[in-house]
């Protein structure tokens, strides 16, 4: 059964700092990885997609990392703003059996950004 | 072009009772997948269609089901309401079910008194 484990549970920082957050998932048959936010009773947005075969993705201030043998991923957010307060779900969709084509959350990271 | 949309946005309903939520996925897209997410927890994987077919299964009770329409538009829906039940319902909307991106509603917020 796959599972995923996200570290830090929350975070505070001020403004201005590059931050990571991890991702560690226990099965490596994976088709990819996809990292999202979401704001406080909203759905999920869509932050970045990790192909298994890929090591890294970036978009704007966002890389994202995967490191399939070992079952590890991160995000790195550059410069963080107040407007990057959220929660981070990272998740991954199974490759095979009973996980084929279903997204496997972590918990989340609550990132808060002061001014 | 109009994103993964779902009706309704909130819903109070009393123990015993059912519930339909509504999903739309985004143009062209013919997998929809449907998650409960409890206040402090990831989403949790309930079902997946595609092609109007039920392609996965979680571990939730058999009170839920659902069913993907020929539009690929979907109905998830629940019975003799728990308490336990009140949570975030997200659909999410992909090309097909397999590595694609997918991609999630707003969600519906169900309060069972």
């Amino acid at each position: 059964k796959q599972e995923v484990t996200q570290i830090p549970a929350a975070l505070s920082v001020p403004e201005g700092e590059n931050l990571v957050l991890n991702c560690s998932f226990t099965d490596s048959a994976i088709y990819n990885l996809q990292w999202f936010r979401q704001d406080p009773g909203k759905g999920l947005t869509s932050l970045l997609l990790i192909q298994s075969s890929q090591r890294e993705q970036t978009s704007g201030r966002l890389n994202a990392s995967l490191d399939k043998s070992s079952g590890r991923s991160t995000l790195y957010i550059a410069a963080s703003q107040p407007g990057d307060s959220a929660t981070y779900l990272c998740a991954v969709i199974g490759a095979g059996g009973t996980s084929y084509g279903k997204l496997t959350f972590g918990q989340g990271t609550i990132l808060t950004v002061h001014p | 072009d109009a994103g993964v949309t779902q009706s309704p946005t909130h819903l109070i309903k009393t123990r015993g009772q059912h519930v339909t939520l509504r999903c739309s996925p985004i143009s062209g897209h013919k997998s929809v997948s449907w998650y409960q997410q409890v206040l402090g927890q990831g989403p949790q994987f309930i079902f997946q269609y595609y092609e109007k077919e039920e392609r996965g299964r979680g571990n939730f009770p058999d009170r839920f089901s659902a069913r993907q329409f020929p539009n690929y538009s979907s109905e998830l829906n629940v019975n003799a309401l728990l308490l336990g039940d009140s949570a975030l319902y997200l659909c999410a909307s992909s090309f097909w079910p397999g590595g694609n991106e997918q991609f999630f509603g707003p969600g519906t917020r169900l309060t069972v008194l």
